[in-house]
């Protein structure tokens, strides 16, 4: 059954760095997903992503994210200068269609920022 | 802005009984999602449903668009039923989901 892949599963990082977490979706979806879950709270919605460009983002998603598509099939969030409040699992989804698409969810990256 | 609540937080069980979680959500969606997260973490979609009843073996969703308010029932539940299930809606019109804070379930042998 075709999946969502996420890497990496873990990734610890100092304060500062950037840090790339990739997802590879489902080959003939068209909608892409950023959502984060901090620990012991509810899953936000960070972004999403239709045609090579940003069509909804959250208040989250501030100018230190960013989101690419670079070879038409990796899915990537970039986080260009971590804080420790990023610290938290980013899940990747995708869809056939948008507003009424079941999401496939990916396993998750947590992120560990020290 | 849709919020979402989610009814109980916190439900135990023996194995057998049939559970009942309630979404109830402020602003008309066109379709509402029914997640399941294990506890390793990973998040599985189990339903999508614009509009009156889904059953996918043990598990049913209903939702009745009037009063927004969404039911997700187990029958004759079971202990890898365990989980956190959430649910999340959209605002309507586009994509950005707001999700419930999840009931925790707990099945006992």
């Amino acid at each position: 059954e075709p999946e969502v892949t996420q890497t990496p599963s873990h990734q610890v990082t100092q304060m500062g760095q950037e840090v790339i977490l990739r997802c590879v979706p489902i080959s003939n979806h068209l909608y892409f997903y950023w959502y984060r879950q901090i620990l012991g709270q509810k899953v936000e919605f960070l972004v999403s992503f239709y045609n090579n460009e940003i069509s909804e983002k959250s208040e989250i998603f501030d100018d230190q994210f960013s989101v690419e598509r670079p070879d038409g099939s990796n899915f990537t969030l970039k986080i260009r200068s971590t804080k420790l409040e990023d610290s938290a699992m980013y899940f990747c989804a995708s869809s056939v269609r948008e507003h009424t698409g079941e999401l496939f969810f990916g396993e998750g990256s947590r992120l560990t920022v020290l | 802005k849709n919020e979402v609540e989610q009814s109980p937080q916190n439900l135990t069980a023996q194995e057998g009984e049939f559970i009942t979680i309630n979404c109830s959500y402020s602003v008309g969606i066109s379709a509402l999602h029914w997640l399941q997260q294990h506890p390793g973490g990973g998040i599985v979609s189990l339903f999508m449903l614009s509009s009156g009843k889904k059953k996918h073996g043990r598990l049913i969703a209903t939702i009745n668009i009037q009063e927004k308010h969404s039911s997700l029932h187990i029958t004759a539940s079971h202990p890898r039923d365990s989980a956190v299930y959430i649910c999340a809606a959209p605002n309507f019109g586009n994509e950005k989901l707001t999700f419930g804070t999840g009931t925790r379930l707990t099945i006992i042998p």
